[in-house]
């Protein structure tokens, strides 16, 4: 089991580019990395996942180092409506296929003007 | 394309009640199911998960149960509510190892 430490909290401002770093020092060879974003009383939304060096896409950047137990989330130029709970998830694989999905504490990000 | 119901979406239930929360997915087969709940301010608390038909795997000892009387449907019970019950209640299901998971749109419950 992959257990995940996130920091509780993070602070930004508008504009600012925001880096929310997740350790996973137990992760195993065949898992992905996964992040999650998290508004009040909705589902978590699929942000992005990535296995090693780096990952892009329209909403987020994943680096990964080569010993991946550590991954980072990074949020170039953050708006009001980023403030939200970010995940980051491990392995945990299923006899039969999938992810048990255990979900971390998270990240609380608040943006500010 | 894939969707997947949650409801009701609020619920109000006296202490000693029953419950039960369903969730069906559409548009995929052989889904992983997943019930989560989480309590004001905290994270997301795995309760019950499945890998397919009748296959029901519990991660907290509790006052709830889990069932998956067809493919795509995951019903979440309880026979008597306890206070400690109140949360905010979530469905997701995933296609598979390693890909996105969704999520419903949540159930919030009320024990009173």
């Amino acid at each position: 089991l992959a257990k995940t430490t996130q920091p509780i909290s993070m602070d930004s401002y508008e504009g600012q580019e925001v880096n929310i770093t997740c350790s996973h020092n137990n992760i195993a060879t065949n898992d992905y990395i996964t992040w999650y974003q998290q508004f009040p009383s909705q589902g978590p939304r699929f942000i992005i996942q990535g296995y090693k060096t780096k990952v892009t896409n329209e909403v987020a950047s994943l680096f990964i180092p080569a010993d991946r137990k550590s991954s980072t989330l990074s949020l170039p130029r953050v708006s009001l409506s980023d403030t939200a709970v970010y995940y980051c998830l491990v392995g945990d694989r299923l006899t039969g296929g999938g992810n048990k999905l255990t979900f971390g504490t998270g990240t609380q990000l608040k943006v500010e003007l | 394309s894939q969707t997947i119901h949650q409801w009701p979406a609020t619920l109000v239930q006296p202490v000693g009640s029953p419950l039960s929360l369903e969730c069906t997915v559409e548009g995929t087969s052989n889904p992983n199911l997943y019930w989560y709940r989480q309590a004001a301010g905290r994270g997301l608390q795995l309760l019950f998960y499945s890998v397919g038909i009748g296959q029901i795997s519990s991660e907290v000892p509790q006052n709830l149960s889990a069932s998956r009387p067809q493919d795509r449907q995951f019903i979440l019970s309880s026979k008597k509510l306890l206070l400690s019950d109140s949360g905010f209640y979530l469905c997701a299901w995933t296609g598979g190892r390693n890909t996105e998971a969704f999520f419903g749109q949540g159930t919030r419950l009320t024990v009173v």
